[in-house]
């Protein structure tokens, strides 16, 4: 069974830089065609896509929001974490990561979500 | 990368069939066969419903089913159901190795 777990602070100030992390089971990150990836969804508003990191250790990043996000993994310990800079209101959202399949080109898999308020 | 273009919303009947359309560019939407629906009912995360352009995931009902033309993708629900109220996402792979989200259709069944 293939479950992810978004994990993080609920609330940040202004300026400060949010750290997730996604703590995965039942597959392996070093296992080629699997990727991981941060969407994330404002309060009544729509899903937006952030990054994705592939089982090659490939990173990609929203247009334009790359220069904030930066995306890693630990193949140990079966987690991803994305790291954003610059925290802002608007940046007040539901974030949550998702398996990828290269061949599907989907995301299968969600984890529930976790909420970030950035609020000073 | 600009959002795909749905539908603010769309209604129908019980047992009725609807189409949510999903309309990008030939960067995503029509340059690729890999657009994939999302379903959210409120509260809860998003579930794949529909991948490369038309493909079902296991489990999914037959009920639901994609299809592209050009730059538009749609998503099409027969024999609508009350359990089928809920938003909709359409995605796509883009040129840039990116993905990007329609802005989102809310499905209200009558």
């Amino acid at each position: 069974q293939v479950t992810l777990r978004e994990s993080g602070p609920a609330l940040v100030k202004p300026t400060q830089t949010l750290t997730l992390t996604c703590t995965f089971s039942g597959f392996s990150l070093s296992t080629s065609g699997m990727c991981v990836s941060w969407i994330r969804q404002p309060p009544g508003k729509a899903l937006e896509w952030l990054a994705l990191i592939d089982w090659d250790d490939d990173k990609y990043y929203s247009t334009s929001l790359k220069t904030r996000l930066t995306i890693s993994k630990d193949t140990s310990k079966n987690q991803v974490v994305l790291t954003m800079t610059n925290m802002d209101p608007v940046d007040t959202a539901t974030y949550y990561c998702a398996r990828k399949l290269v061949v599907t080109d989907a995301f299968d898999i969600w984890g529930q979500g976790t909420m970030v308020t950035v609020s000073s | 990368q600009s959002a795909l273009t749905q539908p603010a919303s769309v209604s129908g009947s019980p047992g009725q069939s609807i189409t949510i359309s999903c309309t990008g560019t030939s960067s995503d939407v029509g340059g690729y066969n890999y657009v994939s629906w999302y379903q959210q009912h409120p509260g809860k995360a998003p579930k794949l419903m529909i991948y490369e352009v038309s493909n079902r995931p296991s489990g999914v009902s037959n009920r639901f089913s994609g299809s592209k033309s050009g730059n538009t993708a749609s998503l099409t629900i027969s024999g609508l159901q009350a359990e089928d109220e809920a938003d909709y996402y359409c995605s796509s792979y883009t040129s840039s190795s990116t993905h990007v989200f329609g802005g989102g259709t809310k499905l209200t069944v009558l």
